[in-house]
């Protein structure tokens, strides 16, 4: 199965900072997603982004399928930003969704 | 909210005991997915059923069974527990199984085994 990678482990940001984070995956995939698990443990959609680029506000995400990588940026951080990013995929004609290890971010006042 | 519902909230048993855990899709999804997250093995997915058949299976124990009922709500049974088995468990859904959906998550049942 697809092994999925994510960097960097832990982030700690000043409120306002700009990040992004890495999303590294060993095969093609062609169903990649980004969540936010927030301190309560609830995990929120964030983007469903097989390839190419989409924005949300101060989030945005690209997927370069081709390189097999995909990249999560947040624009002037808040602290309810705080949590676990996690990327997750399936590859090709796959049914089981692989997750990373995720990026554990705390942004502080 | 993602629409999607689990309960209980949360869960504390003994070791050596049964429960069952239940998870409601949002309105329309014809798909459910469990999955397990623990401390040491993160996010694993356990289990998938499409309109009341199983799909594909993952890292699920012999120990743990699921089903999804004719109304598409799904349980997952976790029998004769053991410590290990504390983990937050979540429910998703999406409208087709395709490996091309979006996957929606529920709030999770956080189990405890003392």
């Amino acid at each position: 199965g697809i092994q999925v990678e994510q960097s960097p482990p832990d982030l700690i940001l000043q409120e306002g900072a700009n990040s992004t984070l890495r999303c590294n995956f060993s095969d093609s995939v062609n169903n990649l997603q980004w969540f936010h698990q927030n301190p309560w443990g609830q995990l929120i959609n964030l983007f469903y982004i097989p390839s190419g680029t989409k924005q949300n506000g101060r989030l945005s995400a690209t997927t370069v399928a081709t390189e097999r990588y995909s990249l999560l940026y947040i624009s002037s951080s808040q602290t309810t930003d705080s949590g676990v990013y996690f990327c997750a995929g399936r590859n090709t004609g796959g049914f089981k969704t692989i997750f990373g290890a995720g990026t554990r971010l705390f942004v502080k006042a | 909210d993602s629409g999607v519902t689990q309960t209980p909230k949360h869960l504390i048993t003994a070791t050596g005991q049964r429960v069952t855990l239940r998870c409601s899709p949002r309105s329309g999804d014809l798909s459910v997915y469990w999955y397990q997250q623990s401390l040491d093995q993160g996010l694993q997915f356990l289990i998938q059923y499409y309109n009341g058949e199983e799909r594909a299976k993952g890292n699920i124990l012999e120990r743990f069974s699921a089903q999804q009922f004719p109304d598409l709500h799904s349980e997952l049974n976790l029998s004769s527990l053991e410590l290990g088995d504390s983990a937050l468990y979540f429910c998703a859904s999406s409208v087709s199984g395709q490996s091309t959906d979006t996957q929606y998550f529920g709030p999770g049942t956080r189990l405890t085994v003392l």
